[in-house]
């Protein structure tokens, strides 16, 4: 069956980088792009941007350009976020999703994985 | 860049009907059958409900469907029952440097 297993939860201080994993499982990882969508406590969903299992292409939100990169291991299937000059309003819980998406199109994101929560405090 | 709009709360009483609207723009939500609905219980991640507009995926309840009107989509639920409550979210492509939109969320109570 299809998982996406993240690591664990991270505690950073302003200005600090955060690196979250996302191993996937259960499916031919160069098939799909994963997508990195946080939440805000309390607050709704942010898509923050995408990358190709295929050919590491990404595509990423607006507002964190300059600030996030995405990669990924094709070889243990493994994809990473990070996201640098980290601030408070940072402090979400950080979601790795399946897409299924193409060129000027996004279907849907069917398998999730578990979250990480990420905390920016001083 | 602003967020799909999704009315806050709705509720509904066990085996009633509800409808939550998402109201987008030509660029996103009116422009493209690109529409998706997740749903989301209390520190779970999101799950999804509807794609394409009104396409269910496999194991999720035919009591869930979708639909759109020029700018707006919708997803109904009915037979409304305790487990239905969550946070539903709705989703577009949108034809931006930024592609993929969400709404803000509608928590739905089951009275």
């Amino acid at each position: 069956q299809v998982q996406l297993v993240q690591s664990g939860a991270e505690v950073k201080k302003p200005g600090a980088s955060v690196k979250v994993s996302c191993k996937a499982s259960g499916y031919t990882f160069s098939s799909y792009g994963i997508s990195w969508v946080r939440q805000a406590p309390g607050q709704g969903l942010e898509w923050m941007g995408w990358i190709s299992g295929y050919n590491g292409n990404t595509n990423y939100a607006q507002k964190l350009q300059g600030r996030v990169t995405m990669t990924t291991d094709t070889s243990t299937s493994t994809a990473y976020m990070e996201l640098r000059s980290l601030r408070s309003d940072d402090t979400a819980v950080y979601y790795c999703a399946r897409g299924i998406y193409g060129i000027g199109w996004y279907s849907r994101f069917d398998y999730w994985g578990q979250g990480t929560l990420v905390t920016v405090s001083s | 860049q602003s967020a799909l709009t999704q009315p806050a709360s709705v509720s509904g009483s066990p085996g009633q009907s509800i409808t939550i609207s998402c109201t987008g723009t030509s660029s996103d939500v009116g422009g493209y059958n690109h529409v998706s609905w997740y749903q989301q219980h209390p520190g779970k991640a999101p799950k999804v409900m509807i794609y394409e507009v009104s396409n269910r995926p496999s194991g999720v309840s035919n009591r869930f469907s979708g639909s759109k009107s020029g700018n707006t989509a919708s997803l109904t639920i009915s037979g409304l029952q305790a487990e239905d409550e969550a946070d539903y979210y709705c989703s577009s492509y949108r034809s931006s440097s930024t592609p993929v939109v969400f709404g803000g969320g509608t928590k739905l109570t089951v009275l």
